[in-house]
């Protein structure tokens, strides 16, 4: 069973800032089935970075993706104050097929 | 407008039934593998089910597995998750997602139906 662990829990920063979010997997993970996801309260999951490192339509760049192997991050630069959410690493085509971190949250400072 | 709205959620007892629908429009159905992902109250994401494009492959978690069965009908735009033997652990928003890029992803959600397991 691949298990995603997120670092930090809870990220306390200010607009303007920079956030750095981490997913390690217990195993390998293909980096063409690695995804973030943003949440905010009563909303859905919205996609942010597939494939380790593409945006999803409509993301701004501020928000990349890099990482490889079991190491896996995500940047947003310069946060604005709709940035402040729940953000969610997913791995695919392990065991289960798809499995999610335990989430980062984003606050404000 | 890629739009998928859930429906059929409500409160039932333990050991009860339910199914779930998802209705999407703005996009062809039947040419997306499609998913079922839940997440508890104040909790984090964790998927459920997933159905290839034609319905020949079908995955379920382990937690669901032998009492969830996800369906779909391409003539109707519609995907089902038939969820049987209802445990208080099930109860959370369930959320039906597109699949993208060869499936490694969701990248359309609907809402959410709250479903609660509840005596």
């Amino acid at each position: 069973e691949i298990v995603l662990t997120q670092s930090p829990g809870t990220l306390s920063l200010s607009p303007g800032e920079r956030a750095t979010l981490s997913c390690r997997a217990s195993q390998s993970v293909s980096s063409n089935s690695f995804a973030w996801y943003q949440q905010k309260p009563g909303q859905p999951p919205r996609l942010l970075i597939y494939g380790t490192s593409n945006r999803a339509t409509g993301i701004p760049d501020r928000f990349s993706g890099s990482g490889a192997g079991t190491d896996f991050t995500l940047t947003i630069t310069r946060l604005e104050p709709e940035d402040f959410a729940v953000y969610y690493c997913q791995q695919y085509g392990g065991s289960p097929l798809y499995s999610f971190g335990q989430g980062t949250i984003l606050e404000i400072k | 407008e890629v739009q998928l709205v859930e429906s059929g959620g409500g409160q039932v007892k333990p050991g009860g039934s339910l199914r779930l629908s998802c209705t999407v429009s703005g996009f062809t159905f039947s040419s997306y593998s499609m998913n079922w992902v839940r997440q508890a109250p104040g909790k984090g994401l964790e998927w459920v089910a997933s159905m290839s494009i034609s319905g020949d492959f079908i995955w379920h978690a382990d937690s669901v597995k032998g009492r969830f069965t996800i369906s779909r009908d391409n003539s109707k735009s519609l995907l089902y998750l038939q969820m049987n033997s209802l445990r208080a652990e099930d109860t959370a928003v369930y959320y039906c997602a597109r699949g993208r890029y060869s499936g490694t992803t969701s990248d359309y959600w609907g809402q959410g139906t709250l479903v609660t397991v509840s005596s």
